[in-house]
């Protein structure tokens, strides 16, 4: 089975910074990769996602990820924090075949005015 | 016009009782599931249904048992409720094929059912 790493349970910056989310999955073959944010008192959505293709993928809100197949990475960066980007935030893969996503542990985001 | 609907939103019980959430989705998608978030913010996958069949079963107790009446509706029924039991319910969905082809999309979640057993 996959496992998801989420280096980090809780991540601070401050406003403006940037914000780099650490996510690494265990799979020899290239999984689908996903993050997905979680605003209090509400459903997960999806930020982004890399299924083939270019191995940089650009979200929602500002939000960008990068698919290292060497380091079996994908870690989701913005350039500039916002306090509306407190949060938390998951990480998941989903087998090329099979149906199961695999959640990591999630990470949650602070902004320091 | 929301995507992933449950309901309730919140459902307050005490221990021993017997209760059900309901869950819809209006995506046309095949596949639904059930989730559950600790309090730790710990997604748990608990059940996922693809076009009214029982395809992922996780160890759950045997209180817990899903119903799909049709590709649109997954419910999650609950017997003997336990305290351990509170925890925010999520359900799912996702098209998981396309024309005979598996397609690596996304899950869509609904907005939760915080269940609070007393």
């Amino acid at each position: 089975a996959q496992s998801v790493t989420q280096l980090g349970s809780h991540v601070s910056v401050s406003e403006g910074a940037l914000v780099l989310l650490r996510c690494n999955y265990s799979s020899s073959v290239p999984p689908y990769l996903f993050w997905y944010v979680q605003y209090p008192n509400q459903g997960l959505q999806l930020l982004l996602k890399y299924t083939t293709g270019a191995t940089l993928v650009k979200g929602i809100n500002g939000f960008e990820a990068e698919f290292k197949k060497s380091e079996t990475s994908f870690h989701l960066t913005k350039p500039s924090a916002h306090m509306s980007d407190a949060a938390e935030y998951f990480c998941a893969v989903s087998e090329r075949t099979g149906n199961q996503f695999y959640f990591g542990t999630g990470t949650s985001l602070t902004v320091i005015p | 016009d929301t995507a992933v609907s449950q309901t309730p939103k919140y459902l307050v019980t005490q221990m021993g009782n017997d209760k059900s959430i309901k869950c819809e989705q209006n995506l046309g998608h095949d596949t639904m599931y059930w989730y559950k978030q600790d309090s730790k913010k710990f997604l748990k996958i608990m059940f996922s249904y693809n076009n009214k069949e029982l395809i992922i079963n996780e160890t759950v107790p045997n209180r817990f048992s899903p119903k799909s009446p049709d590709k649109a509706h997954l419910n999650l029924h609950i017997n003997s409720l336990e305290l351990g039991d509170s925890a925010v319910y999520f359900c799912a969905s996702s098209q998981d094929f396309q024309r005979g082809a598996r397609r690596g999309i996304e899950q869509f979640f609904g907005p939760g059912t915080r269940l609070t057993v007393l």
